[in-house]
């Protein structure tokens, strides 16, 4: 069974810059998160999503980041404009129904300079 | 709103030692608890979950005690080995939400 991709694996850009990250879930997860871990932290969640609709997205900083789950499969998190304190690993995690095991993506590792 | 300490922050040992890493929850109405493995630069890799109903689960060497009443739950690794290096996260839901909030981790180092 295939397991959670994200690309790219990898990004540097320079503050105001925007980026965008992908995730493509296990196939037939309907629950998809996406979590910011800043170095020495455990992941903090940041928007999850159940099919294409969002279920809860309050530690989201809205004004600068937005995701969306098009045909409620992969999901995209954009960032725009990027801020220094943006830069950590971006992972994305799928599970098949909402309150059962959850399983992540390698991340996105992101450095804003 | 859901809280996750884990002691200790770092550990290292010999190898082929027993070892028991802590987690303590503040909301004790969750459904389940899961811990996770993290090696460097690597995502999450899931270890086991524990459901609300169920005091502990095994996988190999590895078994998870979850005490709902006292909000906490331990990993117990049984003779530990050098590829067991590593941090391990403990998360719990919470908050209303479905999404898992995680603590700081314990960086385990076993040496060889």
């Amino acid at each position: 069974e295939a397991g959670v991709a994200q690309s790219p694996r990898y990004k540097i850009i320079e503050k105001r810059q925007s980026v965008a990250f992908w995730c493509n879930p296990i196939s037939g997860h309907a629950t998809l998160y996406w979590y910011q871990q800043i170095l020495g932290q455990g992941p903090k969640l940041l928007i999850q999503f159940q099919n294409n609709g969002v279920v809860d997205d309050s530690q989201l900083p809205k004004d600068r980041f937005s995701a969306e789950r098009l045909k409620g499969v992969d999901s995209t998190l954009k960032i725009q404009p990027a801020k220094l304190e943006d830069s950590a690993v971006y992972l994305c995690a799928s599970s098949l129904e909402l309150r059962t095991e959850a399983f992540f993506g390698q991340g996105t590792r992101l450095t804003v300079v | 709103k859901q809280e996750v300490t884990q002691i200790p922050a770092a550990l290292s040992v010999p190898e082929g030692e027993n070892l028991v890493l802590n987690c303590s929850f503040t909301d004790s109405a969750i459904y389940n608890l899961q811990w996770f493995r993290q090696d460097p630069g690597k995502g999450l890799t899931s270890l086991l979950l524990i459901q609300s109903s169920q005091r502990e689960q095994t996988s190999g060497r590895l078994n998870a005690s979850l005490d709902k009443s006292s909000g906490r739950s331990t990993l117990y690794i049984a003779a530990s080995q050098p590829g067991d290096s590593a941090t391990y996260l403990c998360a719990a839901p919470g908050g209303g939400a479905d999404g898992l909030t995680f603590g700081k981790g314990t960086h385990l180092i076993i040496q060889p």
